[in-house]
């Protein structure tokens, strides 16, 4: 257990609809990331937040869109959903943003459009 | 951005055997080399790191590689186990920590009985 929290575990949606997901990071990690696993694409950084800002953007698309709350947890909101969306969304939390400090990943939330 | 190769893509040894893994990198300004190891529908587990001040690194039967010069890393595990079984990737990140991890496609280890 790396101590980060990630709810749901699954979700199944329809094309076009908009869903939330949410993180929790280890006691004490400022930094959270949020990463997208598909078959085609890999692991891919989507966006990272250090203490409610945004820090950086990855490859993450016009409709997705986090933030990164006060107590510190985050959220992913997908909207305007499509089938290629489908994939293992994880959240991972480091103590800071400095480069080389571990980042520890979520369980994940596996994200299925039908 | 950065962009990381990664070699092969599905790796099968004998049980005992050592097996290596290896990445190249694009970007000079990263630092940083993590592996991860991630096992069916889990979550990825970093298994050890580097940083490019350092050349090598070894954590018992685990060791990664660094040529900066070169630009790429590599991970070798010695006496191989069934346990390693398991998906394993690397990744970069870039000095100053204005980015996230970018990772190689992932190399499928196989630990043959």
């Amino acid at each position: 257990d790396s101590g980060v929290t990630q709810t749901p575990k699954h979700l199944i949606t329809a094309t076009g609809q908009r869903v939330t997901l949410r993180c929790s990071p280890r006691s004490g990690d400022l930094s959270v990331y949020w990463y997208q696993q598909s078959l085609d694409q890999g692991l891919q950084f989507l966006i990272q937040y250090y203490n409610g800002e945004e820090r950086a953007k990855g490859n993450i698309l016009e409709r997705f869109s986090a933030q990164q709350f006060p107590d510190l947890h985050s959220e992913l909101n997908l909207s305007s959903l499509e089938l290629g969306d489908s994939a293992l969304y994880f959240c991972a939390s480091s103590v800071s943003s400095v480069s080389y400090n571990e980042q520890f990943f979520g369980p994940g939330t596996r994200l299925t459009v039908l | 951005g950065e962009n990381v190769e990664q070699h092969p893509s599905t790796l099968s040894v004998q049980e005992g055997d050592s097996a290596v893994i290896k990445c190249t990198y694009s970007d000079s300004a990263s630092n940083y080399f993590p592996w991860y190891k991630q096992e069916l529908g889990k979550r990825p587990q970093l298994i050890i790191d580097i940083r490019s001040n350092v050349g090598e690194k070894k954590d018992q039967r685990i060791a990664v590689t660094l040529n900066k010069t070169a630009k790429h890393f590599s991970l070798h595990i010695t006496e191989t186990q069934p346990e390693d079984s398991a998906v394993y990737f690397c990744a970069a990140r870039i000095d100053g920590g204005a980015d996230g991890l970018t990772f190689g496609k992932g190399t499928h280890l196989i630990i043959q009985p």
